[in-house]
């Protein structure tokens, strides 16, 4: 299996644009969580998914941040208007059951100038 | 709730042995440890759950005390490939997903 897939894997913006994040989870995985990396807050959990249903957005930071999952294999984040504070590291990572063994994707490091 | 890890940072030479702790102020169901390397993605070593069970991996251990809602991360005779920074993550439940915490930062030198 080629494991989690997330694209880009940098992003380059400007505030006030449009930003979207893009993952494949492992074929079979029925969660799939999306993580933010920062020096001053470590990974937060931002929304978890079951079988492509949202469970848990309350870790989302505002209205500016949506997340989809249209189909088993997909699912996106987006930042829209971005802003200079959104710059991280974003991960997503996929797993059989909540509260097992995570899959890490190789992250999305945003920079919102 | 997010756990809390201590130290924040500690720097080992070869061969030393390190503990690394993570501790939470609610009632702790599982407790997971990842490891990631700088500039690439967190990679699981193990899970413990509930029971106050130890796990190994190779010479990197941990131990969950439950009572305490506390685990640790016991490397010994660390080798450089150590280096990096670990994560403990807890769940409270069977079903809710994993938070962690802020990290412990490794640096293993020769």
């Amino acid at each position: 299996d080629a494991g989690v897939i997330q694209s880009p894997r940098h992003e380059v913006t400007e505030m006030g644009q449009e930003v979207t994040l893009r993952c494949k989870p492992i074929s079979g995985h029925d969660y799939l969580f999306w993580y933010r990396q920062t020096m001053m807050r470590g990974l937060e959990l931002l929304i978890y998914f079951n079988n492509n249903v949202p469970i848990d957005d309350s870790g989302m930071p505002e209205d500016r941040f949506s997340a989809k999952m249209p189909n088993a294999s997909f699912s996106t984040l987006k930042i829209q208007p971005s802003e200079p504070r959104d710059s991280a590291v974003y991960f997503c990572a996929s797993s059989t059951l909540t509260g097992k063994k995570l899959f890490f994707g190789s992250g999305t490091q945003l920079s919102v100038l | 709730q997010q756990p809390v890890q201590s130290p924040q940072a500690v720097i080992l030479r070869e061969g030393e042995d390190a503990v690394i702790n993570c501790s939470s102020s609610k009632a702790l169901y599982s407790v997971h440890w990842y490891r990631q390397k700088h500039g690439e993605a967190p990679v699981f070593l193990m899970i413990l759950l509930k029971g106050g069970e130890q796990k190994g991996h190779e010479k990197i251990s941990a131990s969950f005390n439950e009572k305490k809602q506390q685990s640790s991360l016991y490397l010994t005779a660390s080798q450089l490939s150590y280096s990096g920074t670990y994560f403990c993550g807890t769940t409270n439940s069977g079903n809710t997903p994993l938070v962690f915490g802020k990290g412990t930062r490794l640096s293993v030198i020769a």
